[in-house]
């Protein structure tokens, strides 16, 4: 079956760590998104990449890093500078045009102890 | 730049009833429109999507929505609606030529028995 998977669906850190999310999508697809969902917030990208080895910031980067060194991955690594990093974080893929809709992963909550 | 408002944070309805999601765009010389459904801890699933042609648009789970140039929304509707409906939906806007998506705040619908 074709999708996305995102690994692992709850994540635990102390203050002061990094941790690193992943997102896989066999869905051959040149798009790759990831956001971050608070309460009443709704989604805010924080990075995409429309091609290998490329990736632009989003609305809400500081604190985040990420690559892109295969197509079908995507990982997110949420930094010690990122303040608030408690959240369910999102990963999107799409074909690569904007007339196509996006297909989400199952999220991973993470939570900083 | 592109947003999206969606008008109404949470919706309460009565089985059986209809609905009715708010979502209003900015203005653009091209855009194409979404909605996505997205149930607790799990990513969204699309429920239909606007590119052109028909301004009504079916979807999945006996929704529709309704394309309105003039009034820049993309309003969901269901005739009669399910418990099973209880979720968070969210409209989303890409801007032609871009490969970002805009999302709204969301709509909690909340089924009543």
């Amino acid at each position: 079956d074709g999708g996305i998977t995102q690994s692992p669906k709850y994540l635990f850190r102390k203050e002061g760590q990094n941790v690193t999310l992943s997102c896989e999508q066999n869905l051959n697809h040149d798009a790759m998104y990831w956001y971050r969902q608070d309460p009443g917030q709704g989604l805010r990208l924080i990075y995409y990449s429309q091609i290998v080895n490329d990736f632009q910031k989003g609305d809400i980067a500081e604190g985040y890093s990420v690559s892109r060194e295969k197509k079908e991955s995507f990982p997110l690594t949420v930094t010690s500078a990122q303040k608030n990093p408690t959240a369910f974080y999102l990963c999107a893929s799409s074909p690569g045009t904007s007339a196509t809709e996006q297909f989400f992963g199952p999220g991973t909550r993470l939570t900083v102890l | 730049a592109q947003s999206v408002t969606q008008l109404d944070s949470q919706v309460p309805v009565f089985e059986e009833a209809p609905v009715e999601l708010r979502c209003n765009y900015s203005s653009s010389v091209s855009v194409y429109l979404f909605w996505y459904v997205q149930y607790p801890n799990q990513g969204l699933q699309l429920l239909l999507k606007y590119l052109s042609g028909s301004t009504l648009v079916k979807g999945i789970n006996g929704f529709e929505a309704e394309f309105n140039k003039s009034q820049t929304s993309f309003h969901l509707r269901k005739p009669s609606v399910h418990i099973s409906d209880t979720a968070e939906y969210f409209c989303a806007v890409s801007d032609g030529g871009t490969y970002k998506y805009i999302f709204g705040t969301g709509t909690r619908l909340k089924v009543l028995a």
